[in-house]
């Protein structure tokens, strides 16, 4: 599994985007990036998930550079209930699944 | 409704008395995992499995067993449960599409205390 990284807290105003990084420069060919979400202390949550294009679904949009070395996760309007810690994997084939300490998300009214 | 289920929500046992932890899911996934969570270290993972009476060590399975006789099962064991396996637990199952696996779903978790 690939190695990530993420800055551990960012801030962000209710209503703007949410941008946050994630740097995965040892990713492999055919592993995936995958973005989760813990409210609290509850199970993680699905996002979104990619390979080497930009992938958009009702909940965020997954930007993923040309060399595969970091991706972008974006939330366009971050709401109250987007406060969470956000975990970027790396991901592929028959191999364990590695979560990180993740990015806590503060949005502010 | 596709659910992974686990069970208990809560416990709280004593050193070196066996338990088992539950997981069960209905979406028939191959790829089921178990996690544990402490403060400051995010979600490390104990075991997983990629198919019945398959299974491996993930990053952190010391002091822990697993088996995958049915689909759908995957309980956790602590032969010997001591305080430092006081944690959260977290079971998961998600479909396994050659390199790619598709969502993963969570169980709400059980809270372990052992004194």
């Amino acid at each position: 599994d690939a190695k990530t990284t993420q800055p551990p807290s960012m801030d962000c105003a209710e209503g703007r985007a949410a941008n946050l990084p994630c740097n995965h420069s040892t990713i492999s060919g055919n592993e995936y990036v995958y973005w989760y979400r813990q409210i609290h202390s509850q199970g993680p949550q699905y996002i979104i998930h990619g390979l080497k294009n930009n992938e958009t679904n009702e909940m965020a949009s997954l930007i993923i550079t040309e060399d595969r070395k970091s991706s972008t996760l974006i939330l366009p309007h971050a709401t109250l209930r987007d406060t969470a810690v956000y975990y970027c994997i790396g991901a592929g084939g028959y191999q364990k699944v590695t979560f990180g300490t993740g990015t806590k998300l503060q949005v502010i009214p | 409704e596709a659910q992974v289920t686990q069970n208990p929500r809560y416990l709280i046992t004593v050193t070196g008395k066996k338990l088992t932890v539950t997981c069960s899911q209905n979406m028939n996934h191959e790829y089921m995992s178990w996690y544990r969570q402490d403060p400051g270290l995010g979600l490390r993972q104990i075991y997983y499995s990629m198919n019945v009476e398959v299974t491996d060590k993930g990053d952190v399975p010391e002091g822990y067993k697993v088996s995958r006789k049915e689909k759908r099962n995957f309980p956790l064991i602590l032969e010997s449960p001591s305080p430092n396996q006081t944690s959260l637990y977290f079971c998961a199952s998600s479909l396994s599409k050659g390199f790619e696996y598709t969502e993963a779903f969570f169980g709400q978790g059980t809270r372990l205390t052992v004194v």
